[in-house]
């Protein structure tokens, strides 16, 4: 069974700071997709970026990156330069061969001026 | 355009009521999915549609119904829901079924059962 495990509940940054949010995975597929979104308080999941299991480059998009460690089976999410407007819930998610993303619990981000 | 769109965006409704959300999408989309999610957790699969066809359902009570009637457009029909159905309810799409394919959620339907 797939498994994503995000041992942050809650993470305080501010502005202008990198944060880290931590997640690992488990899983007995060869083939799988790593994903990260955020949910602000209004409640719509947010897209940010995608991993896969044979990418052998980190996955950037702009002031996210992803640090994949197949090997210890992480895919923390790194934020550069923390907004206000990234304080959100972020969520890790795993897709195999099934269809359904398996979520972590989430991660609460809270950025201060 | 990574649209998805749900409506209502809130919904109160008695246990007696009958009620749909409805959902869709104009990217060409051939997978839609059905997620519940309660406050402060992550949300949970309900249905997976592909091609229009009811690929996956997890062990959801009758009182949800879901219906594809093509392939941009996902409802879900609810009649004689309880308090605890109370909750954010996610419509998802993405190109297909692959792992790699990334889900495009819509803003939700934010549902409170009396």
């Amino acid at each position: 069974a797939q498994k994503i495990t995000q041992t942050q509940p809650g993470m305080f940054v501010q502005e202008k700071e990198a944060v880290t949010l931590d997640c690992t995975y488990d899983t007995s597929d060869q083939s799988y997709g790593l994903f990260w979104y955020k949910q602000p308080s209004s409640g719509e999941m947010i897209f940010l970026i995608y991993q896969g299991s044979y990418d052998e480059q980190n996955a950037t998009e702009g002031r996210y990156s992803l640090n994949f460690q197949k090997a210890r089976k992480s895919a923390n999410l790194v934020i550069s330069a923390s907004q206000l407007g990234d304080s959100a819930m972020y969520f890790c998610a795993m897709r195999g061969p099934r269809a359904a993303l398996i979520f972590g619990k989430g991660t609460t981000l809270s950025v201060s001026s | 355009d990574t649209e998805v769109t749900q409506t209502p965006k809130h919904l109160v409704m008695g246990m007696t009521n009958k009620k749909s959300l409805k959902c869709e999408q104009h990217m060409g989309h051939r997978a839609m999915y059905w997620y519940k999610q309660k406050a402060k957790k992550p949300p949970e699969l309900m249905f997976v549609y592909s091609y229009e066809k009811l690929s996956i359902n997890e062990s959801v009570p009758s009182r949800f119904s879901p219906e594809c009637p093509n392939s941009s457009l996902l409802n879900l029909h609810l009649h004689a829901l309880q308090p605890e159905d109370s909750a954010l309810y996610l419509c998802a799409s993405s190109q297909d079924l692959g792992f790699q394919e990334t889900q495009y959620f819509g803003p939700g339907t934010r549902l409170l059962v009396l």
